[in-house]
């Protein structure tokens, strides 16, 4: 199974702040790379596919990228608002069993 | 818009089977692109993918779990389910049904939450 690992596991920031999240892979996983945002006690919903795709709806602020090792993706708010205090979740469909990352919260 | 709503038990005692349906509204369940998913999430623990299913009745399954599992599809009730036998405390979890788009869950369920307890 291909590990992700999250940084930081939990951050804490202000409205307007511009915050990222990193996601790692065990080995290069291409542009197969989902971000999930999760509130509490809702189900996950998909905010980015294929690295830097906005899903339907999900506000311009948020955008995705990836280095050239194939391994390496940041989830980046460039100006948090209040409705983006949540848990992020990256996911890699590389290969099956998609796994996902450990998660970051989002605090205030 | 595409809505899945979980369904099932929410205490299920040890060794026995768990058994979730999905059903699925909004959209057709037999677009060719599509998979049917199954993901839970223990407290405290990242999401893990249980498996999914073709409406044509093709399966993958996590090899985690593949020795207990099995995904079912009856699209003229725009259903899924889930199977998932001998369970244990580690079984304990929400568990989210979602449509899987190819490369991962689009849409999902509220989810469901299952206790394994005697």
């Amino acid at each position: 199974d291909i590990l992700m690992t999250q940084s930081p596991p939990s951050l804490s920031a202000s409205i307007g702040d511009r915050v990222t999240i990193t996601c790692r892979a065990g080995h290069s996983i291409g542009k197969f790379l989902n971000w999930f945002q999760q509130k509490p006690g809702k189900a996950p919903q998909l905010l980015i596919y294929s690295v830097s795709n906005l899903a339907d709806g999900v506000p311009s602020r948020f955008t995705g990228s990836g280095s050239g090792s194939g391994a390496d993706f940041t989830l980046t708010i460039s100006s948090l608002q209040p409705e983006d205090f949540a848990t992020y979740y990256c996911q890699q469909s590389y290969s099956r069993p998609w796994t996902f990352g450990q998660g970051t919260e989002v605090e205030i | 818009q595409m809505q899945l709503q979980e369904s099932g038990p929410g205490l299920v005692k040890p060794s026995q089977t768990l058994s979730l349906t999905c059903t699925v509204s909004g959209g057709s369940m037999t677009s060719g692109t599509y998979y049917w998913t199954w993901i839970r999430q223990a407290a405290g623990k990242r999401l893990e993918w249980i498996g999914r299913i073709h409406f044509a009745g093709s399966t993958d399954y996590n090899p985690s779990l593949k020795s207990r599992v099995t995904i079912s599809v009856d699209t003229s009730k725009k259903q899924f389910s889930l199977h998932l036998t001998s369970v244990t405390a580690a079984d304990t979890a929400v568990y989210y049904c979602a449509r899987d788009y190819g490369e991962g869950p689009d849409y999902w369920g509220q989810g469901v939450r299952v206790t394994v307890s005697s």
